[in-house]
């Protein structure tokens, strides 16, 4: 069965520091992909990770991948309040993507406090 | 201009009930996907459709059954509903197969279904 591990699960940074998300797959997919789901909202797409080594940034956030240690990371730099959310991982069911829908992690609720 | 959109947002009925949302989108894509979201911000995927072909059901219990008219819309009937069937229920697309970044997923707005 496809895992997908993040952690924390729960995290609360003050404005300015920087963390990492980790999130452990167990498939050999090489494509992975991270959400942010505001509360009561819905899940907005952030990075889409297409191959090893991959490394995409946005503003103060910063996704990579490493598909041989299946491990994907999303670093936070110098937070800022705007940035409290739940973070998801997820990969594709079957490696290689199309129409047979993610796996997700179970998120990381993140607090970043002035 | 809305993606991907849900109706209803909210939705609150008795143990029992027949109910359906209903998505779309106007995207263009060709796959959708109906998730499942539980009380603790659990994303759990139930169905997909590609072309109209149902692609995957993980393990959904028969009382849940996606309808799509057409590529643009994938509805989800529910029969019985049942205490446990309270979630928030998302809709989303997607190409299939394409190999780049449009790959993504795109979520709905949700709906919050509780049972009583």
């Amino acid at each position: 069965e496809l895992k997908v591990e993040q952690n924390p699960l729960f995290l609360s940074m003050q404005e300015g520091k920087n963390y990492t998300i980790y999130c452990n797959y167990s498939t050999t997919s090489d494509r992975l992909y991270w959400y942010r789901q505001d509360p009561g909202k819905s899940l907005e797409s952030l990075f889409v990770l297409l191959s090893n080594g991959a490394v995409k940034q946005e503003g103060r956030l910063m996704a990579s991948l490493d598909t041989k240690a299946r491990l994907s990371t999303l670093h936070i730099t110098a937070a800022v309040h705007d940035l409290s959310a739940t973070y998801f991982c997820a990969v594709d069911i079957i490696p290689g993507g199309g129409a047979d829908g993610l796996t997700f992690g179970k998120g990381t609720h993140l607090i970043i406090q002035p | 201009d809305t993606a991907v959109s849900q109706t209803p947002k909210y939705l609150v009925t008795q143990m029992g009930n027949d109910k359906s949302i209903k998505c779309e989108q106007n995207l263009g894509h060709d796959t959708m996907y109906w998730y499942k979201q539980d009380s603790k911000k659990f994303l759990k995927i139930m169905f997909s459709y590609n072309n109209k072909e149902l692609i995957i059901n993980e393990t959904v219990p028969n009382r849940f059954s996606p309808k799509s008219p057409d590529k643009a819309h994938l509805n989800l009937h529910i029969n019985s509903l049942e205490l446990g069937d309270s979630a928030v229920y998302f809709c989303a697309s997607s190409h299939h197969g394409s190999g780049g970044a449009t790959d993504t997923q795109y979520f709905g707005p949700g709906t919050r279904l509780t049972v009583l």
